[in-house]
């Protein structure tokens, strides 16, 4: 099946600095990537919708200024989160779709902030 | 109202026992429906879609009921590897996924 990729896995940083994540498509080209976030003991949350060479789609309540997403080409989507705070400390999801109807999942990424 | 609602559970069965999971959307314009499974601390991953007609992959059989909006996965010999989260996943327009919060099995000896 179809493999994505992000990296880093997991990463510990300190308050008010930003981390960059990375989401790759390894084996297909992927019109949509989405990016999803998860604290513990609760379930996925859509953050937003990445197109490629368009801007993202946010949902409502996640501040586009500090969840900067870039989806610069049609097998790499990349979120930086921007003076990340401990409360944005949680588990980042991307996925990458091929078609309309399946959505594959990286690996997750793990940031803790200190 | 949340969009997608599970119980929560844990479901704390023994192994060999058969256990349901249902689930309620609440958007009757859903398209798709899918049943995924989450470890702890890794992503989630696909199960099964769920089909109108009722669907079985081995041990598990999926069922949908578009007028009651509802959704229901069934396991059966349950197996010690069977225990994580199970996640209902509801596709609407533009191939949005939207998640229930899970419903945790535990399987034991």
């Amino acid at each position: 099946g179809a493999v994505v990729s992000q990296h880093p896995s997991w990463v510990i940083c300190k308050s008010g600095t930003s981390v960059k994540i990375e989401c790759r498509s390894l084996d297909f080209q992927a019109t949509t990537m989405f990016w999803y976030r998860q604290f513990p003991k609760q379930s996925l949350m859509l953050m937003a919708t990445s197109n490629e060479g368009s801007k993202a789609t946010y949902e409502q309540g996640v501040e586009k200024d500090k969840f900067l997403i870039n989806h610069a080409s049609l097998t790499l989507s990349t979120l930086t989160v921007t003076s990340a705070h401990p409360e944005d400390s949680s588990f980042y999801i991307c996925s990458a779709s091929l078609d309309l109807e399946t959505q594959y999942f990286g690996p997750g990424t793990r940031l803790l902030v200190l | 109202r949340k969009e997608v609602e599970q119980d929560p559970g844990p479901f704390n069965v023994p192994e060999g026992a058969t256990v349901a999971f249902n689930c309620t959307y609440s958007n009757s314009a859903s398209q798709s429906f899918f049943w995924y499974r989450q470890d702890c601390r890794k992503e989630p991953k696909l199960l099964m879609s769920v089909y109108s007609s009722g669907n079985e992959d081995g041990r598990f059989t999926a069922q949908l009921n578009r007028a009651s909006q509802y959704i229901s996965l069934l396991i059966r010999d349950s197996k010690l590897s069977d225990s994580a989260t199970y996640l209902c996943v509801v596709n609407g327009a533009g191939n949005m996924l939207t998640f229930g919060g899970g419903t945790r099995l535990m399987v034991k000896p």
